[in-house]
């Protein structure tokens, strides 16, 4: 099976500009959440989407959307990009594994870079 | 909130020593997964535990769940170079996962 796939892989924007990354989980995973990873915050939870509806959510301004697709394909957008914006962003997606309950597998991550 | 406490945060040894990296929380979890992370890459699942006390090992790595759920360790034995990277912890509670603070690990040559 392929892996979770992310695209682009590196971007730079500047200031004030919005974004929008893709991810495309495992095959018959349905549920995608994404992560905002920096070196100072460690992964810190965006949100879960799960047949097209956002399930969970993490503490993160309105700036931070996201939605998913039929096919589990899911983006997330960025609005009015900040400096603090800077980080790689994750996107894993899950199915229960019956014994095991849910387990992530992670994308290779978008590198967001605002100047 | 940061739910998911890791010791040591940053460690650096030789090729051939042992280490054990903790996981810590007040919170039980249903599941606990370990991951290894290099720079600039997605972070790739090692382990999951689900059972309060369970030990599973991946050849060199051992890999603990607490009697209680709410913690866990990862042993190392006879590291190598090749085990250099970032280790995350992450307690999961249905399908939302906390991420502990992770450990960098270096294992020198």
């Amino acid at each position: 099976k392929a892996g979770v796939t992310q695209t682009p892989r590196y971007l730079i924007k500047t200031r004030g500009q919005q974004v929008t990354l893709s991810c495309s989980p495992i095959s018959g995973h349905r549920s995608v959440s994404w992560y905002q990873q920096t070196p100072g915050q460690g992964l810190q939870f965006l949100f879960e989407y799960f047949s097209e509806t956002q399930r969970n959510k993490g503490n993160f301004p309105g700036r931070f959307s996201g939605r998913q697709f039929s096919n589990s394909r899911s983006e997330m957008n960025v609005s009015t990009l900040e400096l603090g914006d800077s980080a790689l962003y994750l996107c894993a997606s899950s199915s229960n594994r019956g014994g095991v309950g849910y387990e992530q597998y992670f994308g290779p991550g978008t590198r967001l870079t605002v100047t | 909130t940061q739910l998911l406490e890791q010791s040591p945060q940053f460690l650096s040894i030789q090729e051939g020593e042992n280490l054990t990296v903790y996981c810590n929380s007040s919170s039980v979890f249903s599941s606990l997964q370990w991951y290894r992370q290099e720079p600039g890459e997605g972070p790739v699942l090692l382990v999951t535990v689900v059972t309060g006390g369970e030990v599973k090992k991946l050849k060199r790595l051992t890999f603990q769940f607490g009697d209680a759920r709410k913690d866990s360790s990862l042993h190392i034995t006879a590291a190598q170079p090749g085990d250099t990277g970032l280790y995350l912890c992450a307690g999961g509670q249905g399908t939302q996962f906390y991420f502990g603070t992770g450990t960098s690990l270096t294992v020198i040559p």
